[in-house]
């Protein structure tokens, strides 16, 4: 169980046009996703917290209107880099988190992005 | 701030050597507490985790990991180790409640010799 799954895994899209990756728990329900970069050979950078049916919480420094965060569903977060730029390239992972008591996070395989 | 420290950047372990990964944390209270395994391009797989109770805890793959309270440590060891363990490992901390970020350490290498 605790399955979450990343689509695309790997994009590869033209400066300036605008990007979305979906996050989806297969198996849970998750009221609570969060969004993360990795650079390489980096731990991962916490970019925001989505909530289901409310608006994201964006940690110091993410630009909210650069990407949109939409949790329209208890099994769904999307991720949309909005005019993406070479400096958008890396790897986008989400985490899910099962509800209840000991709440734990469930990682997807990750978003490889490419912005030429 | 809660911080989380993996000292071990790089670690180079035998196949069929025991390992041990370091883990300390600083925090309020005792957190919640996380081993992830990374392989290149993937994402993180849940090794095991603690939340209170006996503080040996056992994981997936062969792996356990001690809470010592005294210590701020939560170090992730494994009796014998195979090839296929060689991969990135993350140890994180989260705020007991849900809904709370987690902190990674900045994980530790490991390369397994065969």
């Amino acid at each position: 169980g605790a399955v979450v799954s990343q689509h695309p895994s790997w994009v590869i899209c033209k400066s300036g046009t605008s990007v979305k990756i979906e996050c989806r728990s297969l198996d849970f329900q998750a009221t609570t996703m969060f969004w993360y970069r990795q650079f390489p050979k980096q731990s991962l950078m916490l970019m925001a917290t989505s909530n289901e049916g409310s608006k994201a919480t964006y940690e110091q420094g993410v630009e909210k209107d650069k990407f949109l965060i939409n949790h329209a569903s208890l099994t769904l977060s999307t991720l949309t880099v909005t005019s993406a730029h070479p400096e958008d390239s890396s790897f986008y992972i989400c985490s899910a988190e099962t509800s209840g008591v000991q709440e734990t996070q469930y990682f997807g395989p990750g978003t490889r992005l490419l912005v030429l | 701030a809660q911080s989380v420290t993996q000292p071990d950047i790089h670690i180079t372990v035998s196949e069929g050597a025991s390992l041990e990964l370091r883990c300390n944390y600083s925090y309020g209270a005792t957190p919640y507490l996380f081993w992830y395994v990374q392989s290149p391009g993937q994402g993180l797989q849940l090794l095991l985790k603690y939340f209170s109770g006996d503080t040996l805890v056992q994981g997936i793959k062969g792996f356990e990991a001690e809470f010592k309270r005294s210590q701020s440590s939560f170090n992730l060891r494994k009796p014998s180790v195979h090839w296929s363990d060689a991969a990135e490992y993350f140890c994180a901390v989260a705020k007991r409640g849900g809904g709370n970020k987690l902190t990674f350490g900045t994980g530790t290498q490991l390369k397994v010799e065969l």
